[in-house]
């Protein structure tokens, strides 16, 4: 079965320093993807990242950063120097490959708080 | 941004009453999908449409049906409301034309209180 773990339910943080979220997964199937989504307090929900399984190699995009580790079913994702703008829930996501459709499980998401 | 329009916005009605809310998509994507957010859980798949008159039930499906007659629409109905389907009610989209679980994009959601 499928399950998406984010151990941390809330997380301060002062402007600029760095802060690493961390989401572990658990999945039976050899072909996956993984996601970041972002939900500021606005509400949407705003997608940063697809990883596939195949491709274990970290991704930096600016001041973000993920951490693929399939040894140790993480998929991790660094701010470096947080800015408020950075404040917002953020879940991990997780797919099986092979599925007829879409299917995305959520994790329970982590609220970073950035304070000035 | 992703076409996606979810209406209403914002609802507020009574138990036992019915609702429907809508999403609908400029994209002419094959899957559609809606989900409950609510604190501690995260997103939860209630319904999920592959296609015209094609769905299927989510994880959190009791109380709810779906139905899509056009590709670009798809309704969330509340036969009868309760208090515990107090939630923010989300809509997304993806491809689907690959095999290879394309993100799926998100309307700005519904929240809806059954009071």
């Amino acid at each position: 079965a499928q399950k998406v773990t984010q151990a941390q339910t809330e997380i301060s943080v002062v402007e600029k320093e760095d802060v690493t979220l961390d989401c572990v997964y658990e999945t039976r199937d050899t072909t996956y993807y993984l996601f970041w989504y972002k939900q500021p307090p606005s509400g949407e929900l705003v997608f940063l990242i697809r990883r596939n399984s195949f491709d274990e190699q970290n991704e930096i995009s600016g001041r973000y950063s993920w951490n693929f580790q399939k040894s140790t079913s993480s998929f991790n994702f660094t701010i470096t120097a947080s800015q408020v703008v950075d404040s917002a829930v953020y879940f991990c996501a997780l797919s099986e490959g092979g599925t007829s459709y879409d299917k995305v499980i959520f994790g329970p998401g982590t609220s970073l708080s950035v304070i000035p | 941004d992703a076409g996606i329009t979810q209406s209403p916005r914002h609802k507020v009605t009574e138990t036992g009453t019915p609702v429907t809310l809508r999403c609908h998509q400029t994209e002419n994507h094959r899957y559609m999908y809606w989900y409950r957010q609510d604190p501690g859980h995260g997103l939860r798949l209630i319904h999920y449409s592959y296609g015209v008159k094609d769905t299927d039930k989510g994880e959190v499906s009791d109380g709810y049906s779906v139905s899509r007659s056009k590709t670009e629409d798809f309704l969330l109905t509340l036969e009868s409301a309760t208090s515990s389907q107090t939630s923010v009610y989300f809509c997304a989209i993806s491809d689907g034309t690959q095999r290879s679980n394309q993100p799926q994009h998100f309307g700005d959601g519904t929240r809806l209180s059954i009071l």
